[in-house]
């Protein structure tokens, strides 16, 4: 079955970098994602990585990607205050891009200054 | 380039009514998503539309709901009657065609039951 999971709460210190996993069952997935939402707000794309990468880096996010262990893994580098929100993890499943997001069930980071 | 739209964005009910979203997608994209997301989980896909098409409602309780996407432009979500356990928030996103399939979301609905 189709299944992603996530740690539901991370608290680091601002200026310290911050490590958000997730773990996901379809093993065919092309593309995994990391969204972030902020209260009362949708859904953001912060990054995402095809199937065939192991490393993804963007500014202060660094995506790593595990496909024999099927974990990925999101890194925040400096993290800030701002980056307080929810994180949620999400694969495509099956071999074709079909257009349907499995999602976690979201980690709730906390910075504290 | 505005985002997607969604109205209301908040919306309170007696059980047993019906109620009615509105999303309007970011313009130029063909792939409109209606998701619900619960109190502390991820979201969850309701339907996925290509044009007015929908190709997937596979998760849709279509004893009580319903959705439409007349012109492949805008589209309702619909839930008649509704039970208390339809509170959640109600979110749209939309994509083009393409790889990366990245979805573009709302800021949802949050429909609260009574």
């Amino acid at each position: 079955g189709e299944d992603v999971e996530q740690s539901l709460f991370l608290s680091v210190r601002e200026g310290d970098s911050s490590v958000i996993n997730c773990t996901y069952t379809d093993s065919s997935s092309t593309y995994l994602y990391w969204y972030k939402q902020e209260p009362g707000a949708g859904l953001q794309l912060l990054t995402y990585i095809f199937s065939n990468m192991d490393m993804k880096q963007d500014q202060r996010l660094t995506v790593l990607l595990n496909k024999k262990d099927k974990h990925l893994s999101l890194r925040i580098a400096d993290t800030q205050t701002g980056d307080s929100a929810i994180y949620f993890c999400a694969e495509t499943p099956g071999s074709s891009n079909t257009g349907k997001l499995i999602f976690g069930q979201g980690t709730t980071l906390q910075v504290k200054p | 380039e505005a985002g997607v739209v969604q109205s209301p964005r908040y919306k309170i009910i007696e059980k047993k009514q019906p109620v009615a979203f509105w999303c309007n997608p970011i313009s130029g994209h063909n792939t409109l998503y209606w998701y619900l997301q619960n109190l502390g989980q991820g979201p969850e896909l309701l339907i996925r539309y290509e044009n007015e098409e929908a190709v997937d409602d596979s998760q849709l309780p279509k004893d009580r709901f319903s959705a439409e996407r007349l012109k492949g432009v805008d589209s309702t979500l619909k839930i008649q009657p509704a039970e208390l356990g339809d509170s959640a928030v109600y979110l749209c996103a939309s994509s083009s065609a393409g790889g990366d399939n990245e979805q573009f979301f709302g800021p949802g609905t949050r429909l609260t039951v009574l």
